[in-house]
């Protein structure tokens, strides 16, 4: 069965810019994170979306937020970009929406913002 | 709040030798601490997991362990080889707080040949 997709893989955008990235979570996985990763702060989470209700936010700034559709697929969105966004950005994806059950990541995408 | 700090940051061993890398969590109501593998250029991918109720888990070459009076939990590998070289990290989950993971920073490891 298909893995976590996420897309686009690589993305350049301009400081003051808005972008969307995409998820979509392992077939009848109806839970989804996304966490930012960059070699100074390692994995960071910031959110979680389940049955498209958000269920809980990292410490990351009203500029990123992001939403989940009805058929679990989740999309982030980060407004007014700044150069410190650039990050990788990964979604991972759970069958239920316990935590003890194993998160499986997707690809990530990498924003670059000059 | 929540933290969850690795150690070490760097760890090198020659290839049949063992490695142990350790996290301490700050919540003492996380109940689940999986291990993840993340490879150059690829996903984090889990390789072992364990939940509070349990002390110690083993899956061939790869052991956790888990003290929850200390709040420690370690990851220990045997007879390494060459492609168990790559970044390893821990993290620490709270049932209640639905999907999140707290992330120690991370143990590149490299087993040398």
């Amino acid at each position: 069965k298909a893995g976590v997709t996420q897309t686009p893989r690589y993305l350049i955008k301009t400081r003051g810019q808005q972008v969307t990235l995409s998820c979509s979570p392992i077939s009848g996985h109806r839970s989804v994170s996304w966490y930012q990763q960059t070699p100074g702060q390692g994995l960071q989470f910031l959110f979680e979306y389940f049955s498209e209700t958000q269920r809980n936010k990292g410490n990351f700034p009203g500029r990123f937020s992001g939403r989940q559709f009805s058929n679990s697929r989740s999309e982030m969105n980060v407004s007014t970009l700044e150069l410190g966004d650039s990050a990788l950005y990964l979604c991972a994806s759970r069958l239920t929406g316990t935590a003890n059950t194993e998160a499986f990541f997707g690809q990530g995408t990498r924003l670059t913002v000059v | 709040g929540e933290n969850v700090e690795q150690h070490p940051s760097t760890l090198s061993v020659q290839e049949g030798d063992s490695a142990v890398i350790k996290c301490t969590y700050s919540d003492s109501a996380s109940n689940y601490f999986p291990w993840y593998k993340q490879e150059l250029g690829k996903r984090p991918q889990l390789i072992i997991d364990i939940r509070s109720n349990v002390g110690e888990k083993k899956d061939q070459r790869i052991a956790v362990t888990l003290n929850k009076t200390a709040k420690h939990f370690s990851l220990h590998i045997t007879e390494t080889q060459p492609e168990d070289s790559a970044v390893y990290f821990c993290a620490a989950s709270i049932n209640n707080q639905g999907g999140k993971l707290i992330f120690g920073q991370g143990t590149e490891l490299s087993v040398k040949p």
